[in-house]
């Protein structure tokens, strides 16, 4: 069975960082691409980064680009988010989501999500 | 950027069927994935590259693509497929998979 779990989450100052992270079990972790998708509170979902097998090919949403910065370790079946200058709408929950594919495909697995909030 | 359009809400009654739209330019050539979540959960993937059916999803959700819209139809509803529902398309002129606005779907 597909697990995910995030966690890292918090509560943080504007302009702080925060890394969080994603541990994978249940499937051969670097056949995939995974990515981070956030859901700011009450709204929909936005992708956030994503990132191929290999970490050959990587891509932010506008949004994050410039302060996150997203990574793996295939040895540790683990995905990184490291968050940035984070601001207040960077308020969200984030949810570790695995790829169909090695490349980018579309979200087949999702974790529960860890909590973000940006506030001072 | 591409959008993606759906409409806020959609009611429905118990046994009958709701269709959920997903507006975007030219969206049948794209491939379209589809995601439920209920209040309080993760989302799941109900429907991938315009009409497949991952296991253990049930038969009444059914997806289809052309022209300028894509639909998701859920058949014989449920009062248990009361939820969010966002379609996704990750084209190959878009670095972004844009998701949809989002359509509630509430069983009357």
């Amino acid at each position: 069975e597909v697990q995910l779990v995030e966690s890292g989450g918090g509560l943080v100052q504007p302009g702080r960082s925060l890394r969080l992270s994603c541990a994978a079990s249940g499937f051969t972790f670097d056949d995939y691409a995974m990515h981070w998708v956030r859901q700011a509170p009450g709204k929909g979902l936005e992708w956030v980064s994503g990132i191929s097998w290999n970490s050959d090919s990587i891509g932010y949403a506008d949004s994050v680009k410039g302060r996150f910065t997203i990574s793996r370790d295939n040895a540790k079946n683990s995905l990184y988010l490291q968050m940035n200058s984070l601001r207040a709408e960077d308020t969200a929950l984030y949810y570790c989501a695995k790829d169909s594919g090695s490349g980018w495909t579309y979200f087949q697995h999702w974790g529960q999500g860890t909590l973000v909030t940006v506030s001072s | 950027s591409y959008v993606l359009t759906q409409p806020p809400s959609v009611s429905v009654a118990p046994g009958k069927t709701a269709r959920i739209t997903c507006g975007g330019n030219n969206i049948g050539s794209q491939s379209v994935h589809w995601y439920q979540q209920k209040p309080g959960q993760a989302p799941v993937l109900v429907i991938y590259y315009d009409s497949g059916r991952p296991s253990g999803i049930p038969e009444r959700f059914s997806g289809s693509s052309s022209g300028n819209t894509a639909t998701l139809t859920i058949s014989r509803v449920e009062a248990g497929d009361e939820a969010d529902y966002y379609c996704q398309v990750w084209g190959s002129s878009s670095d972004h998979p844009p998701f949809g606005t989002g359509t509630k779907v509430t069983v009357l």
